[in-house]
């Protein structure tokens, strides 16, 4: 069964300070990963999408990793921001036959920046 | 590009009546457009898939009669909740992509309350 673990469910920190958050999956054939920020009531904001080959992908402050072979994914959030405070979302697109491919959602990290 | 709205972002209805829902991609054609549900600290549950000028695809446990989706153009899909019910109270997010086999967009979400 394809799922896509998240950890940690929720995290409070301190504005400025840095904070990893982390995504483990089953999702087989494996198309994309993409990350997205959901800030509440609101819909899912893509940050990053990563391919097979590819290991690191950085936008502005949000870095995301992916080793494939372990089917593990992480994204780095440097000198958080409060605005950052918001859900954070692993999502893996997996191909499911034909022209289909199927999204697996995480359930999110709820990430709390604090001043 | 690629902008996908919803249309109401929040909307109240009473037990038993009826709530249209309506997604357009507002810069390009989406042949196909998703509609997801979340309740609150839970992922995006995938309930149909739509394309254009054909019937909906239904994911297994929704029922197709209570969830009415049209989508009559390339532009614009909608969702209507019929017969609503308190537990029908959900965020409402769609998505749509240029084809079946191309990454999807989210829309903003809409907030439905059934009182």
């Amino acid at each position: 069964k394809n799922q896509v673990e998240q950890s940690p469910q929720s995290l409070i920190i301190l504005e400025g300070k840095n904070c990893t958050l982390q995504c483990n999956y089953t999702v087989s054939p494996f198309s994309n990963l993409r990350w997205y920020k959901q800030d509440t009531g609101r819909g899912p904001v893509s940050l990053t999408i990563m391919t097979f080959s590819e290991n690191t992908k950085s936008n502005g402050r949000y870095t995301a990793t992916l080793d494939a072979d372990t089917k593990q994914s992480s994204l780095h959030i440097t000198a958080s921001q409060l605005s950052d405070s918001a859900s954070y979302i692993c999502v893996v697109r997996g191909y499911s036959g034909g022209s289909n491919y199927k999204l697996t959602f995480g359930k999110g990290t709820l990430l709390t920046v604090n001043p | 590009g690629a902008v996908v709205s919803q249309h109401p972002s929040r909307v109240i209805c009473k037990s038993g009546t009826s709530v249209k829902i309506e997604c357009r991609s507002l810069d390009f054609q989406a042949t196909t457009m998703f509609w997801y549900r979340q309740f609150p600290k839970q992922s995006l549950m995938l309930m149909a898939t739509s394309n254009e000028g054909s019937k909906a695809t239904y994911e297994q446990g929704v029922e197709k009669d209570k969830f009415l989706i049209n989508h009559a153009s390339l532009t614009l899909s909608t969702l209507t909740v019929t017969s609503a019910h308190p537990e029908d109270s959900s965020f409402y997010i769609c998505s749509a992509a240029r084809t079946v086999s191309l990454e999807q967009y989210f829309g903003p979400g809409t907030r439905l309350t059934v009182t």
